[in-house]
């Protein structure tokens, strides 16, 4: 079973400040890498499906990085808001097959 | 607006009885999917269907049965064989025979079995 990895596993910022998060997973026949966040009682969000090594994506303050041939990605927030509170869940795939999450970070941002 | 809803929010089990837990979409999308958490785990897939009348199993499909008879529905029953039931359960859908697009997810279901 392919293994996605998330660090870490939860991460306390101020507001205003900017943090990132990694997303690792096995490198061979990789297909996709997908970025989701999950608020409390409230259902995960897609923010990002990256496919291609090198892509860059962005939404807002939000942006996420791909290295398809080191397995890794990083999830980016600038400026974090209270809003932005949540558990961050990465997932990815090999070939044509199901996504497997990791198990998320969970990052508070207090005001 | 289109979307996923899952029903109920909670379910309480008795031990030995079946449950099923319902999911609709309306976004017309192909693929179906059914996943669980638990504490300090990611989701795990259960079961998944990419078009009517076919599914497959996940990773964890002991214990779980499903059906696929329309496009908008893909409920998921928890058996009397599945030993550790409690969770909290959520369904997702995406447009397409593959990961390679977002997945849309529901609220969810949290089963306690008493």
């Amino acid at each position: 079973i392919l293994n996605v990895e998330q660090s870490p596993q939860s991460l306390h910022v101020q507001e205003g400040d900017s943090t990132n998060f990694t997303c690792s997973f096995p490198s061979s026949n990789f297909y996709a890498l997908h970025w989701y966040r999950w608020e409390t009682a409230k259902s995960p969000e897609a923010l990002f499906v990256m496919t291609l090594n090198g892509d860059e994506k962005k939404k807002g303050r939000i942006s996420a990085t791909l290295n398809t041939k080191e397995g890794y990605s990083y999830l980016y927030i600038k400026g974090s808001q209270p809003e932005d509170s949540a558990t961050y869940l990465c997932a990815s795939n090999t070939g044509f097959q199901k996504l497997v999450f990791g198990t998320g970070t969970r990052l508070l941002v207090s005001p | 607006d289109g979307g996923i809803t899952q029903s109920p929010k909670y379910l309480f089990r008795k031990e030995g009885q079946n449950v099923t837990l319902s999911c609709e979409q309306n976004l017309n999308h192909d693929a179906m999917y059914w996943y669980r958490q638990d504490p300090g785990q990611g989701l795990r897939l259960i079961y998944y269907s990419q078009i009517v009348n076919d599914f497959q199993k996940g990773d964890i499909a002991e214990g779980y049965s499903v059906s696929r008879e329309k496009k908008e529905s893909f409920p998921l029953t928890v058996t009397s064989a599945q030993k550790n039931p409690t969770a909290f359960y959520l369904c997702a859908s995406n447009p397409a025979r593959g990961p390679q697009y977002g997945y849309t997810f529901g609220s969810g279901t949290r089963l306690t079995v008493v």
